[in-house]
């Protein structure tokens, strides 16, 4: 059953640039989609952006000029990169497997990273 | 941007009792819609994918339906761990993913 361990800084400072990864372990890393999301108590959960098994990228509209996502298909790890983050960018973040097609839905989840953002 | 509207933002039941949870739809998502359910300090768990389907290992008591841009999750007959937070969400386009703001279910 395939595993997703995430990890990263935890505490930044505003305009800082978030950097996580996510190791995908005992499954096969060439055949799915890869995304990122987070969660906060006031906006909910939200998508971020996606890999995908071509490698294309695909991201949210109102985080594109920010985010750059990246894999490292000779470890099984894909990334994040998060530049000029604020308050507003502090949230639980999850990286994800996404299953489906043309639609999405994701079937493993890592275990969560709580970003903070404070001067 | 295709808005999911879920009603009602908590429920409060008994175990034993069925419930249905709705997620509405701004306009057509065919039935392109995954049912998520998360516990606290954790991460989603899928549910239902495609509007009606159950992922692997989840439940028969878990079923989901669609009539139009309305969708139902509904579980049978609730355990003591079926009492969390369900997040429905859709993709209909390359850049938009979305989800709903969540419906929380507490014992009663």
């Amino acid at each position: 059953q395939v595993q997703l361990q995430q990890w990263g800084a935890g505490l930044l400072k505003p305009s800082e640039t978030l950097s996580l990864t996510c190791g995908v372990y005992a499954g096969s890393f060439h055949n799915y989609d890869w995304s990122w999301l987070r969660q906060t108590p006031g906006k909910g959960l939200e998508w971020i952006g996606e890999i995908n098994h071509s490698g294309s990228t695909y991201y949210n509209p109102s985080l594109k000029s920010r985010i750059t996502l990246s894999t490292d298909t000779s470890k099984n790890q894909f990334s994040l990169k998060l530049r000029s983050v604020t308050a507003a960018d502090t949230a639980v973040y999850f990286c994800a497997r996404g299953i489906l097609s043309p639609d999405t839905a994701f079937d493993s989840w890592g275990q969560g990273t709580l970003v903070t953002v404070s001067s | 941007e295709i808005v999911l509207t879920q009603s009602p933002a908590t429920l409060s039941v008994s175990p034993g009792e069925r419930v249905t949870l709705s997620c509405r739809a701004s306009q057509s998502v065919s039935d392109y819609l995954a049912w998520y359910q998360q516990k606290r300090g954790q991460a989603p768990r899928l549910l239902i994918y495609h509007a009606s389907n159950r992922a692997t290992g989840i439940p028969a008591r878990f079923s989901g339906s669609v009539s139009g841009t309305d969708f139902t999750l509904a579980i049978s007959s609730l355990e003591p761990e079926d009492f969390a937070v369900y997040y429905c969400q859709q993709r209909t386009n390359w850049s938009s993913i979305t989800f709903g703001q969540g419906t929380r279910l507490e014992i009663k």
